[in-house]
């Protein structure tokens, strides 16, 4: 079962304009991360909160973590044609043990138009 | 560094064969995963090995199985390959100590005929 759901599930801009992307999660979790994937390749790591963060920067990136409404989302400002990719929240669930086990959502696609 | 590679990048096999996806790491991670990507699934993961000599079932393990011998490699089998295998595997690896980012290999595309 996915622990995270992504919405919108696609995202069309104009270079320059932000993009935000939400993930809700249904279980108390040890922190959330976000990752990008650009087409036809791995994941890439992009920023990681820690549950009793609320708010986290990173360059152009921006994460917000509400564990209250168990959701997250990631602003990029200023997009550029370069940020055309899918992103993925994942989270590191309570109860997990000591394994690094991530959940990862389905994905937010992502075009910057130039 | 290579950082985490996977061996090989495609492959096509028929119903019931047989194949190893092998996965290599040089970042002495303790902490290893094979996942399964579909369309609009996101990534599910099948096992896992949180070091040398073990190894775990994730969310999806039925029809494959793994080993660890070294701990910079992590194979994932298909004994009898079905069509609901198509997919692209990934595999991750992380540090036991570290802030909890997995680093992804390139991923393999399999295709079940």
């Amino acid at each position: 079962s996915q622990q995270g759901e992504e919405d919108p599930q696609a995202l069309s801009i104009q270079e320059g304009e932000n993009a935000t992307m939400n993930c809700s999660y249904k279980t108390s979790i040890n922190n959330l991360q976000w990752y990008r994937q650009n087409s036809g390749r791995g994941l890439v790591h992009l920023i990681l909160i820690r549950s009793n963060e609320r708010e986290k920067h990173s360059g152009r990136l921006r994460v917000t973590l509400d564990t209250s409404k168990k959701s997250s989302s990631l602003l990029i400002t200023a997009s550029r044609a370069a940020d055309t990719a899918s992103y993925f929240c994942a989270t590191d669930a309570h109860g997990s043990g000591n394994t690094g086990k991530l959940i990862f959502g389905q994905g937010t696609t992502l075009q910057v138009k130039p | 560094n290579a950082g985490v590679t996977q061996t090989p990048k495609f492959r096509v096999l028929k119903t019931g064969q047989s194949m190893t996806l092998l996965c290599a790491q040089d970042m002495n991670h303790e902490y290893m995963y094979w996942y399964r990507q579909d369309p609009g699934m996101g990534l599910r993961l099948i096992h896992y090995s949180v070091g040398e000599g073990t190894t775990a079932k994730g969310e999806v393990p039925d029809g494959y199985n793994v080993s660890r011998l070294k701990k910079q490699n992590f194979l994932l089998g298909l004994e009898s390959a079905a069509p609901s295998q198509t997919s692209v595997y990934f595999c991750a690896s992380s540090y036991v100590r570290g802030r909890g980012e997995q680093f992804f290999g390139p991923g393999t595309r399999l295709t079940v005929l």
